[in-house]
């Protein structure tokens, strides 16, 4: 079945530093997006996008359909940046997720 | 800013009653989804639905029913409830068919089966 192979699983950041997540797909699809839970539970729209890249702030995503991989990397990393991301590919009636990557950023 | 609200926000339910999680959508959009999100999981589909009148089973349907009477509302239904059903459910809406456009959640409902 369609899969999304996300990485990595766990990240632990000192504050100001940066580093990316990646997900590979297994198959085309038009468009990803990525979402942050945060402690309250919440799932926070960060990025949608059908191709190219979108930054936003200290965070910058890009998406490649033809090599079926998106990235986001995060740069000057906050306490408050600590929670799960997950991609999710747009596959036109449903989105397939991730496992999530649970990003820790210690003082 | 798109919104969806789901009702409860917390549930606890008895193994073998039935649970009705609600969900509502402000956007206009066609598509509405449930998902559920467990530790070490993604969010996985359930339902989803093309618009008033329409359910189409996800990827986990087993053990769930669900209801679209409006373009707003979208209703997921655990007739008989067991403690494996315990999760985080996530309704969601958006995603329409033929153009690219961006999925919003709700904020989620606790639900436990003891």
């Amino acid at each position: 079945g369609d899969q999304v192979e996300q990485s990595p699983s766990a990240l632990s950041l000192h504050e100001g530093t940066g580093s990316a997540l990646r997900c590979n797909f297994t198959t085309t699809m038009r468009a990803v997006q990525w979402f942050r839970k945060n402690s309250r539970g919440s799932l926070i729209n960060l990025f949608y996008l059908a191709s190219g890249t979108k930054e936003n702030g200290r965070l910058k995503s890009a998406f490649d359909s033809k090599e079926r991989y998106s990235t986001l990397h995060i740069r000057d990393a906050q306490l408050e940046d600590s929670g799960t991301y997950f991609c999710a590919a747009d596959m036109g009636y449903k989105l397939t997720f991730g496992t999530g990557t649970s990003l820790l950023v210690d003082p | 800013e798109a919104a969806v609200t789901q009702s409860p926000r917390n549930k606890v339910a008895v193994t073998g009653g039935k649970v009705t999680l609600s969900c509502n959508q402000t956007n206009n959009h066609n598509n509405m989804y449930w998902y559920r999100q467990d530790t070490g999981h993604g969010l996985r589909l359930i339902h989803y639905s093309y618009g008033a009148g329409s359910t189409e089973k996800g990827d986990i349907p087993d053990g769930y029913k669900a209801s679209r009477p409006s373009q707003e509302n979208f209703s997921l239904i655990l007739e008989l409830a067991t403690p494996s059903q315990t999760s985080v459910y996530f309704c969601a809406s958006g995603g329409d068919r033929g153009r690219n456009t961006e999925v919003f959640f709700g904020k989620g409902t606790r639900l436990t089966v003891v």
